[in-house]
C-alpha cells in the first residue's frame, strides 16, 4: 500500500500569510494526486487534482505542485475562509490512500 | 447540480448490521466511479470502497473486506454500503463520492455528499 505523509500536522498562520504544506508518497505516484480541504463538519472540497490542476471555482491563491515522490500545496495570501484540515490523496493505485491532514489555524 | 445524499446511518450494537444508501442526482450516474470513504470522531479521512460505473470492479481497504459489500443500481441512481459483523472501530462519519476519470486518465473525488454517522456501541 501506498503511504503518504503530511508535513506539517498543524500550522499556526495570519491571515495574508504564504502557507506551504507538503506531502511524500513512500513510493512513485507520477502526478496522481489530490488536494482537498475541509471544514469543520462539513464534507471535503477538491481543491487540486492531477498534483497541480486547479478545481474549477477554486481561488487562484490555491495552487499544487510536484510528482513521483514529492508534492506541494501553496496558499500564496492566507485568507479567513481558508482556516481548515487540508489531505492529500493518491489515486495511482488501490487502496486510495488519504495523508493524515494539516489542520491550519489563525496565528 | 451533482447531488450526493446519503442516508442509513444510526446506531447499531457490535457485530450487528447496516446498510447505507447514496442517491444521485444532476449527473448520468451510470457513468461514475463511485466511492465510500469514511471519518472517524476527530480523525483523518478513510477510504473504504470503490466500484466501477458497471459494478463488475469492486475494492476494498484492508480493514473492512470481508465485512463490508459494496453495491450500486444505475437504475434508481443509488450506491449502497452494506456492513455486517460491524465493529466500534467503524464508528465513522461515511461520506459516499463520485470519482471523475478525465480523459488523460487523472483521477479525483470531485462531488461528495454531506455524510452519515454511524455509531456502533453496546
Amino acid at each position: 500500500d501506498i503511504q503518504l505523509t503530511q508535513s506539517p500536522s498543524f500550522l499556526s498562520a495570519s491571515v495574508g500569510d504564504r502557507v506551504t504544506i507538503s506531502c511524500r508518497a513512500s513510493q512513485g505516484i507520477t502526478s496522481y494526486l489530490a488536494w482537498y480541504q475541509q471544514k469543520p463538519g462539513r464534507a471535503p472540497k477538491l481543491l487540486i487534482y492531477a498534483a497541480s490542476t486547479l478545481q474549477s471555482g477554486v481561488p487562484s491563491r490555491f495552487s499544487g505542485s510536484g510528482s513521483g515522490t514529492e508534492f506541494t500545496l501553496t496558499i500564496s495570501s492566507l485568507q479567513p475562509e481558508d482556516f481548515a484540515t487540508y489531505y492529500c490523496q493518491q489515486l495511482n493505485s488501490y487502496p486510495r490512500t488519504f495523508g493524515q491532514g494539516t489542520k491550519v489555524e489563525i496565528k | 447540480e451533482v447531488q450526493l445524499v446519503e442516508s442509513g446511518g444510526g446506531l447499531v450494537q457490535p457485530g450487528g448490521s447496516l446498510t447505507l444508501s447514496c442517491v444521485a442526482s444532476g449527473f448520468t450516474f451510470s457513468s461514475y466511479e463511485m466511492n465510500w470513504v469514511r471519518q472517524a470522531p476527530g480523525k483523518g479521512l478513510e477510504w473504504v470502497s470503490s466500484i466501477s460505473s458497471s459494478g463488475r470492479t469492486i475494492y476494498y481497504a484492508d480493514s473492512v473486506k470481508g465485512r463490508f459489500t459494496i453495491s450500486r443500481d444505475n437504475a434508481k441512481n443509488s450506491l449502497y454500503l452494506q456492513m455486517n459483523s460491524l465493529r466500534a472501530e467503524d464508528t465513522a462519519v461515511y461520506y459516499c463520492a463520485r470519482e471523475v476519470i478525465t480523459v488523460t486518465m487523472r483521477r479525483y473525488f470531485d462531488n461528495w455528499g454531506q455524510g452519515t454517522l454511524v455509531t456502533v456501541s453496546s
